[in-house]
């Protein structure tokens, strides 16, 4: 059974803080995604990465930054943080292969003050 | 233009119900199809991929039709415990890409009545 687990269900930060949220997946799989979702907007991509260290933007990255340094591990970095970055975040990963599908980890609920 | 698009619902029907759910995508290159269902508070998991010849898991149909790019998902003998949000989920690159980004769309509430 894939396992896809984020570091926190819960969290409070206050603007400007630097917030990390990691996740980490168990079946060896080369992609990894975080995304954020929001009422009536849906899931949209932050980031990607395919491949150790490597990682590409996705749909809305501006605010954020990501780390792979493992292949297990995939690290979403809120630079200074700002109360419209209050959402839910998905870590997600699959395998290779255009047909694959993506397994999600429980998300993170981020309240930004 | 929405990439995928879908009733938002709520879809409100008695156990038992025969319940149907429409999608469109608009990138006409896309060539993997997935429904994914939400509980509550809960992650999305994958509920079924749909094949071009359209397929069946149980009370569960998925329907594909390229020409129109529309997708489908119909629940027969709706459960209670089929009460969730069900996403449309198109893949973006072609086949052959290095990664299988995915659009979701923002889902369809199915809220099954006693």
């Amino acid at each position: 059974d894939v396992k896809v687990t984020q570091s926190s269900r819960y969290l409070v930060k206050r603007t400007g803080e630097k917030v990390f949220l990691e996740c980490v997946q168990d079946m060896d799989h080369e992609n990894m995604f975080w995304y954020r979702q929001d009422p009536g907007l849906g899931l949209r991509l932050i980031y990607f990465s395919y491949d150790v260290k490597m990682k590409e933007k996705g749909d809305i990255p501006e605010g954020y930054s990501v780390s792979r340094e493992k292949k297990e591990r995939f690290s979403l970095i809120l630079e200074s943080a700002s109360t419209n970055q209050t959402s839910m975040y998905l870590c997600a990963s699959s395998s290779g292969g255009p047909h694959e599908t993506q397994y999600f980890g429980p998300g993170t609920r981020l309240l930004v003050l | 233009r929405k990439e995928v698009e879908q009733d938002p619902g709520p879809f409100n029907v008695p156990e038992g119900a025969t319940v149907a759910f429409n999608c469109t995508y608009s990138n006409s290159a896309s060539q993997s199809f997935f429904w994914y269902r939400q509980d509550c508070r809960k992650e999305p998991k994958l509920l079924m991929s749909v094949y071009s010849s359209g397929n069946e898991d149980g009370r569960f149909t998925a329907q594909l039709n390229r020409a129109s790019q529309y997708i489908s998902l119909l629940i027969r003998d709706s459960k209670l415990s089929d009460s969730a949000t069900y996403l449309c989920v198109v893949n973006k690159d072609r086949y052959g890409g290095a990664t299988n980004k995915l659009i979701f769309g923002t889902g369809t509430l199915l809220a099954v009545q006693p």
